[in-house]
């Protein structure tokens, strides 16, 4: 099956400063790639939906400039946790589609990014 | 999107079979019915998805309700890899749209016991 791959898979930063995580679709091209958060022991919360050459849409309550999104090519969406403070440490995680697919193709999800921010 | 409602956890012993339900009395007709699992510390993965037929595939079979407000996800002989959280989501795709996004509720715990 199709593969989605993010990178780093788990990361530890200090409080203030700026993490990347990457979510590459490995065999797909995707022109739209959802990002979600995961708190222990919750399910997972979409915060925003990524489009290839164009602003990311935000979920409400999610801070798009603390959150920035960037999709520049149909197989790589970035997702850049700035000024990282502790209640940021979650489990992130980004999905797509195969835009080939048709309209009700399975989503692929990535392995996730855990995030600790001290 | 409608809602789903699903049992908080659920037990079953190694290699018989296993069957999770979903009730979602505020679906619509063109709502697709799917059902995504996640194991612990894993991105969720897709299993299966219906609007109307029982549906299989390698992994489970998805047997809707005539009048599709339930719907039960069957797997044939549980395994102790089985043992994740399985989410029953409801996606309404009109005609024409290009993609869509999925909102999980909580899902149901499935343990495994040997």
């Amino acid at each position: 099956g199709a593969v989605v791959s993010q990178h780093p898979s788990w990361v530890i930063c200090k409080s203030g400063t700026s993490v990347k995580i990457e979510c590459r679709s490995l065999d797909f091209q995707a022109t739209t790639m959802f990002w979600y958060r995961q708190f222990p022991k919750q399910s997972l919360m979409l915060m925003a939906t990524s489009n290839e050459g164009s602003k990311a849409t935000y979920e409400q309550g999610v801070e798009k400039d603390k959150f920035l999104i960037n999709h520049a090519s149909l197989t790589l969406s970035t997702l850049t946790v700035t000024s990282a403070h502790p209640e940021d440490s979650s489990f992130y995680i980004c999905s797509a589609r195969d835009r080939l697919a048709g309209g009700v193709g399975e989503l692929f999800f990535g392995e996730g990014s855990r995030l600790t921010v001290l | 999107d409608a809602k789903t409602t699903q049992p908080n956890s659920m037990e079953s012993n190694e290699e018989e079979p296993v069957h999770l339900p979903c009730n979602h009395s505020t679906i619509s007709g063109t709502d697709y019915i799917h059902w995504y699992r996640q194991l612990p510390s894993q991105g969720p993965e897709y299993v299966i998805h219906g609007l109307t037929s029982n549906v299989n595939n390698r992994m489970a079979s998805l047997a809707i309700a005539e009048d599709r407000k339930s719907s039960t996800l069957i797997l044939h002989r549980a395994t102790l890899r089985d043992a994740a959280v399985y989410y029953c989501i409801l996606r309404d795709v009109p005609p024409g749209a290009g993609s869509y996004q999925l909102t999980f509720g909580k899902g149901t715990k499935l343990s495994v016991i040997p």
